[in-house]
């Protein structure tokens, strides 16, 4: 069965500062792995998301993450944050067993201070 | 106007009382779900549907129903709502394939005293 872990639950960070936001996952198959991030009052949004090729991908507002097979991790990155970019960040997994099943993790809240 | 609308935004109701959470789409999907989030558990899936006539458990189905009325409409309901069932609801769309991006609605915040 597929499963995620994000690794901190709360990142606090100062503004233009880079930032990491951790996430493993398992899975016996191959998987299709996304970032989402949720803003106050809002739903998630896709930032980016990783399917085949090339390991760095780059999404929006300048996040990016790197897919590492070995370690099993899918960690998003990005070298100077911004307030406005204080949210929840989820990572989330979908397996190509058939079918849809996307598995998200518990969230780790990103709180930018100036 | 949004692409996936849930009404109500916030609801507040009694225990033991059947309540009812509405999503539309315009995405023209197949696709629809509904996810509750917690603090610290993330969001877990309830029910998921791939058309009119497909309607499948997620992982926490219990306590809860949903109706598929069409391609563009997707309701979820607690039959007798309990305190526990207290948090933020979420219905999403995708197109077929797990390769696809879910789309989300603006949530219903949904409290049972």
């Amino acid at each position: 069965a597929q499963s995620v872990t994000q690794l901190d639950s709360q990142v606090p960070v100062f503004e233009e500062a880079p930032v990491e936001l951790r996430c493993n996952y398992s899975s016996s198959v191959s998987v299709y792995l996304f970032w989402y991030v949720q803003y106050p009052n809002q739903g998630l949004q896709l930032l980016l998301k990783y399917l085949s090729g090339s390991t760095l991908v780059k999404g929006i507002n300048g996040f990016e993450a790197e897919f590492n097979k070995s370690q099993t991790s899918f960690h998003l990155r990005k070298p100077s944050v911004h307030i406005s970019d204080t949210a929840e960040y989820f990572c989330a997994v979908s397996d190509l067993t058939g079918g849809f099943k996307t598995i998200f993790g518990a969230g780790t809240r990103l709180f930018v201070k100036a | 106007d949004a692409d996936v609308t849930q009404t109500p935004r916030n609801r507040i109701t009694k225990t033991g009382k059947r309540i009812m959470l509405e999503c539309s789409q315009t995405k023209g999907h197949d696709r629809m779900y509904w996810y509750r989030q917690d603090p610290g558990l993330g969001l877990r899936l309830i029910y998921y549907s791939f058309d009119v006539k497909d309607i499948n458990k997620g992982e926490i189905s219990d306590g809860y129903s949903v109706s598929r009325q069409a391609q563009a409409k997707f309701s979820l309901s607690l039959e007798s709502a309990i305190p526990n069932q207290t948090a933020l609801y979420f219905c999403a769309t995708s197109d077929r394939g797990a390769d696809t991006e879910a789309f989300f609605g603006q949530g219903t915040r949904l409290t049972v005293v």
